[in-house]
């Protein structure tokens, strides 16, 4: 059982690169959730998930899309990097909308 | 509006002393609460949730919190500090999770 992952762990982007980050949970969880971490901030939400198919807008969505085409992935993609894109992104899965499981975190650098 | 004020981005106690870190909270609605905690270099664990329930809620690692609806508080205490306590704490409110900003807690030997 290994949880929430996330891939990859680092990154380092140039400005107007893509990428996509994958977070799998095998908890068969229903509610799945994209963070941004910034220093002095805590977290912020991205986007989310609440089943298979479905995604809603977070806090910060803007320069991010997200899909949950399988209930155990949720991909979260940037089309074009931004210097401002720069943080720690993580991953995180619930059966019960307020009891999380985190994933280890991505770090990703656009340069 | 919702939002979530942690009251110190450092908190630094002797190994044995009293924790305290401070939360306060805005909600709308009845809120629900919740403490996380993150390790160095880690995903963030969830510590302890208030959920209309009983004000005193304890949690894991000897940590407990006190939902006060007059103060708009939920403070998050643990009687004696342990080294392996030295994280970051968060607080956050209700089903989206409006995060605070995160409490260093740093302890002295």
């Amino acid at each position: 059982n290994a949880g929430v992952t996330q891939t990859p762990k680092f990154r380092v982007l140039k400005t107007g690169q893509s990428m996509t980050l994958l977070c799998a949970q095998d908890m068969n969880h229903e509610y799945m959730y994209w963070y941004r971490q910034d220093p002095g901030m805590g977290l912020r939400l991205i986007h989310y998930s609440v089943g298979e198919g479905t995604t809603a807008k977070g806090e910060v969505p803007d320069g991010y899309n997200v899909s949950r085409l399988k209930k155990q992935n949720f991909l979260l993609g940037l089309e074009s990097a931004a210097p401002s894109q720069t943080s720690v992104y993580f991953c995180a899965s619930a059966q019960h909308p307020y009891e999380q499981y985190f994933g280890p975190g991505t770090r990703l650098t656009v340069t | 509006a919702q939002s979530v004020t942690q009251l110190g981005s450092h908190v630094s106690v002797s190994e044995g002393a009293l924790v305290l870190l401070r939360c306060n909270y805005s909600s709308s609605v009845p809120p629900y609460l919740f403490w996380y905690v993150q390790y160095p270099n880690q995903g963030l664990q969830l510590l302890l949730k208030y959920t209309s329930a009983a004000t005193l809620v304890k949690g894991i690692n000897g940590f407990e919190a006190e939902f006060k609806k007059s103060e708009t508080s939920f403070h998050l205490t643990k009687p004696s500090a342990h080294m392996s306590d030295a994280a970051e704490y968060f607080c956050a409110v209700n089903y989206q999770l409006i995060w605070g900003a995160g409490t260093k807690l740093i302890i002295k030997p």
